[in-house]
């Protein structure tokens, strides 16, 4: 069973416009959730984190939304670009301060592609 | 700024013969975690260790085992290789500050078994 639910699978951007992708997720236990994208062949890179005491975080191009009551929260990519185009994994974890219960329980991923 | 480093990056073993993936996390980071990633597929959580300790366990098979040492690198250690276990291997850490949550990843080991 897919603890963090994430859509679409994949999506198709036109240059300069808005990448949106939704997790969902079901443990209210959950206090900590970053995204990550990931090139072929490489390593997740932590791309922005969100607690749940706030509702929006936005570090330049890249802004995440965060819905308590729902169990939802999503990324938007801004002013889309090609280099922008790889796997985004959006995770989910229990204990922001560490301990044993903080490993990461991924989304299945989106593939994202920005055309020219 | 320094990162988390791997090795091997590349391995190629045959069947039922043993690996050992390498980790050294970002420096003061005390906390390391191991991920698998099969083609296609989301990162999937093996085990952690902070300060030394075994602190939590995913889905690692028993053939796996793994070790943090005193100058916090880790490395895990895979017996009996099937076919199956050909995937990506990440190391993670994380610490040194507030921001436990944040866990940064190595570039991989590429795990083939023939």
């Amino acid at each position: 069973q897919q603890q963090v639910k994430q859509s679409p699978q994949s999506l198709i951007v036109q240059k300069g416009g808005i990448s949106i992708i939704n997790c969902a997720y079901e443990n209210t236990a959950f206090d900590y959730f970053p995204w990550y994208q990931q090139f072929p062949g490489k390593g997740p890179a932590l791309l922005i984190a969100i607690r749940p005491d706030v509702s929006e975080k936005k570090e330049g191009r890249f802004t995440i939304s965060f819905n308590k009551s729902a169990k939802q929260f999503s990324l938007h990519i801004m002013d889309s670009q090609p280099g922008d185009s790889a796997t985004y994994f959006c995770a989910a974890s229990g204990s922001y301060y560490g301990g044993a219960t903080n490993k990461l329980i991924f989304g299945t991923g989106t593939l994202l592609a920005v055309q020219p | 700024a320094a990162g988390v480093i791997q090795s091997p990056r590349h391995l190629i073993k045959e069947k039922r013969e043993t690996a050992t993936l390498k980790c050294y996390p970002i420096p003061r980071h005390d906390t390391v975690y191991w991920y698998q990633q099969g083609p296609g597929q989301d990162p999937q959580f093996l085990i952690s260790f902070y300060e030394k300790m075994q602190s939590d366990k995913g889905s690692i098979p028993d053939r796996f085992s793994a070790q943090q040492f005193s100058d916090y690198h880790s490395e895990l250690n895979m017996s009996s290789l099937e076919l199956g276990d050909s995937a990506l291997y990440f190391c993670a850490s994380s610490g040194g500050d507030k921001k436990r949550g944040s866990q940064y990843f190595g570039p991989g080991t590429r795990l083939t078994v023939l």
